[in-house]
């Protein structure tokens, strides 16, 4: 049972234009979701994160918007650059059990010049 | 600043043979976890610990073993490889409590057993 979903396994879009990448949970407990970017051969790292008391929260090029009715996060980088190319990753996580990070199965996004 | 630090990167295992991955952090996070990732799967927890002397089960637990006996290492002790346990294999540390803090990644060890 994934509670954390990311239904697009890839994402092209243009150098310069706006990269959007989705990702839904099921559990009503995650008050806490972050994103990851992963270079290939390394581990990944953090990019953003927003608590479930926002629904936006900005960081240079990158914005996390959160839609709590609907259980929906989106992860929106502008401009798109090159060196965005890589995968990345949704994760969530509850203040409790495990409070470890749940994460979704990915998107490859790919920047083209 | 080291952070989160994995041995080794890479290795090959024969069926039924055991090893260790090691895990060392110098951040001083109490949280940290283990995850392996599988094509498609996305990160899949293994086992955590809360603080030293305390360990957890995560999703994925069967064939792994881990231990807590200082804040700073968390090693991942496979008992008898299998193939299925062919995998990435990433530790994460996390502050205090684990909760509205993000997780930081060890560049993983690539683990293959034949």
């Amino acid at each position: 049972d994934q509670q954390v979903k990311q239904n697009s396994p890839s994402l092209s879009v243009q150098e310069g234009r706006i990269s959007i990448l989705n990702c839904d949970y099921t559990n009503s407990m995650f008050d806490y979701f972050l994103w990851y970017k992963k270079y290939p051969a390394e581990g990944p790292t953090f990019l953003i994160s927003i608590s479930s008391i926002k629904d936006k929260n900005e960081d240079g090029r990158f914005t996390v918007f959160l839609n709590k009715s609907a259980k929906h996060l989106s992860l929106h980088i502008v401009p798109s650059q090159p060196g965005d190319s890589a995968v990345y990753f949704c994760a969530a996580s509850a203040r409790s059990g495990r409070r470890a990070l749940t994460f979704g199965s990915g998107t490859r996004l790919q920047v083209q010049p | 600043n080291a952070g989160v630090t994995q041995t080794p990167k890479f290795q090959v295992l024969k069926t039924g043979q055991s090893m260790t991955l090691q895990c060392a952090q110098d951040m001083n996070h109490e949280y940290m976890s283990w995850y392996r990732q599988d094509p498609g799967m996305g990160l899949r927890l293994i086992h955590y610990s809360v603080g030293a002397g305390i360990t957890d089960q995560g999703e994925v637990p069967n064939g792994y073993n881990v231990s807590r006996s200082t804040t700073e290492d968390f090693p991942l002790r496979l008992l008898s490889a299998a193939p299925s346990q062919t995998s990435v294999y990433f530790c994460a540390s996390r502050m205090t409590g684990g909760a509205n803090t993000e997780a930081f990644f060890g560049q993983g060890t690539r683990l293959t057993v034949v």
